[in-house]
C-alpha cells in the first residue's frame, strides 16, 4: 500500500498568508495525486487533480504542484472561506489512500 | 440537479448487517466509477471501495474485504454497500463518492479524483 504523510498537521495562519501543505508518499508514482477540502460537517470538495490540474470552479489562488513522492498545495492568499481541513489523496494504486489531513485554523 | 444522496445508515449491534445506497441524478450514471469513502469520528478519510461503469471490477481497502460488499443498478443509478460483520471500527459516515472519468478507465479526462460527493450517511456500531 502506499501510505502518505502531511506535513504540518496543523497550521495557524492569517488572512493572506501564502500557505503551503507537503504530502508524502511512501513510493513513487505518476501524477493520480488529488487535493481535497474539507469543512465541518461537510463532504470533502476536490480542488486539485492529477497533482496540479485546478478542478474546474475552484479558485486560482490554489495550486499544486509535484510528482514522485513530494506533491505541494499552495494557497496564494488565504481568504476566511478557506479555513479548513485539507487532504491529499493517491488514486495510483489500490487501496487509493487519503492523507491524515491538514487543518488550517485562524 | 446534478448529485449524490447517501440513506440506510443507522445503529447496529457488533455482528449485524447493514446496507446503504446511494441514489445518483443529473449525470450521466453508466459512464462513471463509483466509490464508498468513510470518515470515523474526529478522524480522518478511509477510502472503502469503489466499482467500474458495469459492475464487473470491483476494489477494496483489506479492513473490509470479505464483509463488505459493492454494488451497482445502472437501471435505478444507483449504488449500494453491503455491510456485514460489522465491528466497532466500522463506525463512519460513509460518502459515496463519483470518480473523474479517467482516458484509462475508458473516459476522456486526466483524472480519476473524487469530483463529486453525497452528504453522507451515519452508521454507528454498539452494543
Amino acid at each position: 500500500d502506499i501510505q502518505l504523510t502531511q506535513s504540518p498537521s496543523f497550521l495557524s495562519a492569517s488572512v493572506g498568508d501564502r500557505v503551503t501543505i507537503t504530502c508524502r508518499a511512501s513510493q513513487g508514482f505518476n501524477s493520480y495525486l488529488a487535493w481535497y477540502l474539507q469543512k465541518p460537517g461537510k463532504a470533502p470538495k476536490l480542488l486539485i487533480h492529477s497533482a496540479s490540474t485546478l478542478q474546474g470552479g475552484v479558485p486560482s489562488r490554489f495550486s499544486g504542484s509535484g510528482s514522485g513522492t513530494e506533491f505541494t498545495l499552495t494557497i496564494s492568499s488565504l481568504q476566511p472561506e478557506d479555513f479548513a481541513t485539507y487532504y491529499c489523496q493517491q488514486l495510483n494504486s489500490y487501496p487509493f489512500t487519503f492523507g491524515p489531513g491538514t487543518k488550517v485554523d485562524i | 440537479e446534478v448529485q449524490l444522496v447517501e440513506s440506510g445508515g443507522g445503529l447496529v449491534q457488533p455482528g449485524g448487517s447493514l446496507r446503504l445506497s446511494c441514489a445518483a441524478s443529473g449525470f450521466t450514471f453508466t459512464k462513471y466509477w463509483l466509490s464508498w469513502v468513510r470518515q470515523a469520528p474526529g478522524k480522518g478519510l478511509e477510502w472503502v471501495a469503489n466499482i467500474n461503469q458495469d459492475g464487473s471490477e470491483k476494489n477494496y481497502v483489506d479492513s473490509v474485504k470479505g464483509r463488505f460488499t459493492i454494488s451497482r443498478d445502472n437501471a435505478l443509478n444507483s449504488l449500494d454497500l453491503q455491510m456485514n460483520s460489522l465491528r466497532a471500527e466500522d463506525t463512519a459516515i460513509y460518502y459515496c463518492a463519483r470518480h473523474g472519468r479517467d482516458r484509462g478507465w475508458g473516459g476522456d479526462q486526466d483524472s480519476r479524483a473524487l469530483d463529486m460527493w453525497g452528504q453522507g450517511t451515519m452508521v454507528s456500531v454498539s452494543s
